[in-house]
């Protein structure tokens, strides 16, 4: 089975409210983590990444959390807006590229007005 | 927009037939990795060319196959499609082996397999 997973496919919040996506992962191994934004009919956009020897790493608008512990990782967006709007991936690395990213099924993120 | 480019938008084929995929590079980039996306689903790793050799690989077959070209472009060819081969094809390009490996995807190719 996969080792990174979602654990909500659709997520909607209020416009300029924040918004938390989740993800879970398996492999305590992985060193790597990536969150994507893919809009429909686009491939894969980066947004933050973040290394297993931190915690916390904030972007503009956005912030990753990492909890090693609990093998759990977050994205955080800060007033979310209608442009966010999109499916969100979560994506771990294994051994520095050569296997490829490894990626969860997703969530949708859909912003109310 | 990343740089990264793919050909053709839309593909059709039959059950069977073999298909090529092409991908141009972001400029500066050496390593070309390639990921099937079906309907719903993350990307799942298949492939990837570091200076034209392939450097490593994902759970599929060996219909699966590629190449990379001195300008770092790169093809997907897949033999004896199968209608589970129906997926979005992503490319992504990285500046070479190091970690992390940052990567940047292409809009991607539409297969359907009929």
């Amino acid at each position: 089975g996969e080792s990174v997973g979602l654990h909500l496919p659709t997520l909607s919040v209020q416009e300029g409210d924040n918004s938390i996506i989740n993800c879970a992962y398996s492999n305590s191994a992985s060193d790597y983590f990536i969150w994507y934004k893919q809009e429909s009919g686009k491939g894969p956009q980066f947004i933050i990444d973040i290394r297993s020897n931190m915690d916390k790493r904030q972007g503009q608008r956005v912030t990753v959390l990492l909890n090693k512990t609990v093998k759990h990782l977050s994205l955080q967006i800060a007033a979310t807006q209608p442009g966010d709007s999109a499916v969100y991936f979560c994506a771990e690395n294994l051994r520095g590229g050569a296997d490829g990213l490894t990626f969860g099924k997703g969530t949708h993120l859909i912003i109310q007005p | 927009e990343t740089g990264v480019t793919q050909s053709p938008t839309h593909l059709i084929k039959t059950r069977g037939q073999q298909v090529t995929l092409r991908c141009s590079s972001q400029s500066g980039h050496n390593t070309v990795s390639w990921y099937q996306q079906a309907l719903g689903q993350g990307p799942q790793f298949i492939f990837q060319y570091y200076r034209e050799e392939e450097n490593g690989r994902g759970n599929f077959p060996p219909r699966f196959s590629g190449l990379q070209f001195p300008n770092y472009s790169s093809e997907l060819n897949v033999n004896a499609l199968e209608l589970d081969d129906s997926a979005l094809y992503l490319c992504a390009s990285s500046p070479g082996l190091a970690s992390p490996p940052e990567q940047y995807f292409g809009p991607g190719t539409r297969l359907t397999v009929t």
